[in-house]
């Protein structure tokens, strides 16, 4: 069983770039049978898809976070990350990466989240 | 606003079932048999429950199970235990992307 743990800065200053990395262990992200991706979910609310990238690089993003999403993968050590930019207070969530099934898309294993507060 | 539809809460007692609807279009829930739902507990992160409509993944309790008429899904629950109570999500593939519900929040009486 995988597990993935998220990892990065728990305060981002309004305007600047999020930056966080998830390390995957037990299972290697260049399998052809899932995405890696990332889910967030402000406090009190709901989930929301950021986006999700596939062994070969390609990815796919949330059409109204395109703009300023970037969803990159490291092989050698078996993680993947998130670059989001321009942050505003709107940005502050609880993030996860999550393993998705290459059908559906649909989430497997999830990272425990990791609090991301955007303040000055 | 969530692009898939939820209702806020529902409540049950013990041993009763209940059901939680999730309300799409023909761009997610009737356009694909890829519906999941998720369970979250306070500070917890989501844990599948059911996917591709109506499929358990190992490990899930038979209580739960899930369908799909038109652009509605329901997640049904019965027996319902004390530890059923949770927050309670759909997802959907939109077409090289996906969709959330609002979440539900689920008491057990």
């Amino acid at each position: 069983q995988p597990q993935l743990q998220e990892s990065g800065p728990g305060l981002v200053k309004p305007s600047e770039t999020l930056s966080l990395t998830c390390t995957v262990s037990g299972g290697s992200i260049t399998s052809s049978s899932f995405y890696w991706g990332w889910i967030r979910q402000p406090p009190g609310k709901g989930l929301e898809w950021i986006g999700n990238i596939y062994y070969s690089g390609t990815t796919f993003y949330n059409p109204s976070l395109k703009s300023r999403v970037t969803i990159s993968e490291d092989t050698s050590k078996n993680q993947f990350s998130l670059k989001l930019n321009s942050v505003t207070a709107a940005d502050t969530a609880v993030y996860y990466c999550a393993r998705l099934r290459w059908s559906g898309w649909y989430g497997d294993y999830w990272g425990q989240g990791t609090l991301v507060t955007v303040s000055s | 606003q969530s692009a898939l539809t939820q209702p806020a809460s529902v409540s049950g007692s013990p041993g009763q079932s209940i059901t939680i609807s999730c309300t799409g279009t023909s761009g997610d829930i009737s356009g694909y048999n890829y519906v999941s739902w998720y369970q979250q507990h306070p500070g917890k992160a989501p844990k599948l429950m059911i996917y591709d409509v109506s499929n358990r993944p190992s490990g899930v309790s038979n209580r739960f199970s899930g369908s799909k008429s038109g652009n509605t899904a329901s997640l049904t629950i019965s027996g319902l235990q004390a530890e059923d109570e949770a927050d309670y999500y759909c997802g959907s593939y939109a077409g090289s992307h996906v969709v959330f519900g609002g979440g539900t929040k689920l008491t057990v009486l």
